[in-house]
Order: structure tokens, then sequence, then C-alpha cells
């Protein structure tokens, strides 16, 4: 299985709900990665978990809560988002985050509405 | 067809010719870079990586060329297909603030003409 799985494929919520985003795969990858993609432009990297517990977080907002309950799963909580937090996000997986050669296999995305 | 990255963001090139896409990477330090296609509606996909002891790798049609005098990396197409439209983002690996991460280029957008 050469997959990374993401549920859901769309979703929209308020400013005031608390929605979660989930992530899977069973590659026995120990580093699982979050992103944010806004159209047009690269993916921005937000959190990388490796080997369960988190190792970077590039200064997301609060309102953005990872969660990595086992090797194979990886969320993002969300609570109180801003429009301007719609956006694609892309959960990634790789064998090791520090390795250097090791190439990140990426989910297909959440498109995620903020109304 | 060529693109030059962060300047033309968009390169259109007829079905059957072969297509360039650059890429200027900015971190000498940079060991390691991939070359990802991203359909509409979908996640990135692996196309071809190169590590930075080597100048070309050669795939399936595709092939990566590194310079590193220069900081550039470019994809060649080979015999390009309709399926092969879609955003182009190179990704360089190297040693950020917070630790070893990837870091994307711009993209460039390829369509394929039939």
């Amino acid at each position: 299985d050469t997959e990374v799985t993401q549920t859901p494929k769309h979703l929209v919520m308020g400013m005031t709900n608390k929605k979660s985003l989930k992530c899977e795969q069973h590659m026995g990858h120990r580093a699982m990665y979050w992103y944010k993609q806004k159209a047009k432009k690269p993916p921005e990297l937000m959190f990388v978990y490796s080997y369960e517990k988190l190792s970077i977080n590039e200064s997301v907002p609060s309102r953005f809560s990872p969660e990595c309950p086992n090797s194979s799963l990886l969320n993002l909580h969300l609570h109180a988002l801003q429009p301007e937090d719609s956006a694609l996000y892309l959960c990634a997986s790789s064998q090791e985050a520090s390795y250097s050669y090791n190439e990140q296999f990426f989910g297909p995305g959440t498109r995620l509405t903020v109304l | 067809g060529e693109s030059v990255g962060l300047h033309l963001p968009t390169l259109s090139v007829q079905e059957g010719d072969n297509s360039i896409i650059n890429c200027a990477y900015s971190n000498s330090a940079s060991d390691y870079f991939i070359w990802y296609k991203q359909e509409s509606g979908k996640g990135p996909q692996f196309i071809i990586d190169i590590r930075s002891n080597m100048d070309k790798r050669q795939g399936q049609r595709v092939t990566v060329l590194l310079n590193k005098t220069v900081k550039h990396l470019s994809l060649q197409i080979a015999a390009t297909q309709p399926g092969d439209s879609a955003v182009y983002f190179c990704a360089e690996k190297a040693q950020g603030l917070n630790g070893n991460q990837f870091y994307f280029g711009t993209g460039t957008s390829l369509t394929v003409i039939p």
C-alpha cells in the first residue's frame, strides 16, 4: 500500500465550528506532515511529526491543532477558523523526517471552505 | 517549449513537442531535489528526484538536470502528452530554522495543446 488517504475530501465550516481533518498511511513511514495550499500557490509546511512527536511547527496559529495518535494516523483539529484559512490541506508522509533522501508521498488533500 | 519558472509561471506546448520547466533554488546547502506534478483537485505526485552529487537523472520520458553552480534545476518532458497538463513544482530539501524540510518553488502550469 503506497497511498496516503485523507478524509473528508471537502469540508465547509462556519467560524464557530470545530472540525477535524484525518490522514492515514500504511507504508510504515515515521514522519508525517501537514501542508496548506492556497490556489495557484505552492504547498506551505505547517507541521511535521517524527516518530509521533511534533518536531516542527511553522508558527501556525493555535486555531490549528495537530495530533498524531499513532504512527499511521495524523489529525488536524480546527477551531474558530477565519475565512482566509480556506485552502487545500495536504497530508504527506516519508520514511524519516531527518534523513535527506526521503521522498514525501502526498494525499489528495481536503478542500476546506470557511464561511 | 521552455519556462523560466519564477518569471513565466505558465507554459503551453504542442502535443508531441518536448517541454522544459525550470526552477531556481535558493539554498546552496540543499542536497536533495524532487519534481512534483499536481493535477487540478489532487495532491502533488512524485515524478523524479535527484541528489546533489548528481548532474542528471533520467526516468520514463522525464529528465532532471541539476546545475549547482547557478542553483538551477530543470525538468525535461519528452514527447509531451495531454495527460502531462498540470502544475509542476520543484522542491529542495535543506536545513531550515526548525530542521530538515522541503521548500517548494512557485510552480509552473503546463498546458499541452492537442
